[in-house]
């Protein structure tokens, strides 16, 4: 069965300071995809970024960056600069690409990690 | 641009009472998804629709129902509610994930309290 840990419940940092969210993941799939959404106070869910198993190259978005490392099985998100509107509710999820033909894109949450931004 | 749309927003219900809650996407996507949102347990999957016509269970399906209704709307039912159901609940959507798994698509989510 797949899972997903997100350890640090909350984060609490000052504005401007680098701040970096862990995620690790366990799957049998050889395919599978990773994913990272945004929950702000409004309660919506915001779509991140999308990382497949066979991409292990780093992605950059403006402050935004992920580092996917398959050898630790993690999928760690780093925003540098914080800012106050980087306060939310942040989750990494997981989906299995095949398991059998069944997978359907459902997804595994990890448990969300509380980013709070002080000015 | 509505997307998914979930109704309704907010819902207080006494226990044994029951409900539906409504769920519609207009990107004419093909595979839907009930989850529900507790504190410090992420989100977990209570059902899901991988095509219309078709229903699975998810993580946490007991004490819920679900009806793909067609393409574009997906319920869940609640037969009768219990304490333990009150919760935040999300519907989401993606165009066809088999060996893709594109980003599903989230409504704004029902904020369901049970007394």
């Amino acid at each position: 069965a797949q899972k997903v840990t997100q350890a640090q419940t909350e984060i609490s940092v000052v504005e401007k300071e680098d701040v970096t969210l862990d995620c690790v993941y366990e799957t049998r799939d050889t395919t599978y995809y990773l994913f990272w959404y945004k929950q702000p106070p409004s309660g919506e869910l915001v779509f991140l970024i999308r990382r497949n198993s066979f991409d292990e190259q780093n992605e950059i978005s403006g402050r935004y960056s992920w580092n996917f490392q398959k050898s630790t099985s993690s999928f760690n998100f780093t925003i540098t600069a914080s800012q106050v509107v980087d306060s939310a509710v942040y989750f990494c999820a997981l989906s299995e690409a095949y398991a059998g033909g069944t997978s359907y894109g459902k997804l595994t949450f990890g448990q969300g990690t509380i980013l709070t931004v002080h000015p | 641009n509505a997307g998914v749309t979930q109704t309704p927003k907010f819902q207080v219900l006494k226990t044994g009472q029951s409900m539906t809650l409504q769920c519609a996407q207009d990107m004419n996507h093909n595979s839907m998804y009930w989850y529900r949102q507790d504190p410090g347990m992420g989100l977990r999957l209570i059902y899901y629709s991988a095509s219309e016509g078709t229903t699975d269970k998810g993580e946490v399906p007991n004490g819920y129902n679900v009806s793909r209704l067609n393409k574009r709307e997906f319920s869940l039912r609640l037969e009768s509610a219990a304490p333990s159901q009150t919760s935040v609940y999300f519907c989401a959507s993606t165009v066809d994930p088999q060996g893709h798994n594109q980003p599903q698509h989230f409504g704004d989510g029902t904020r369901l309290s049970i007394l």
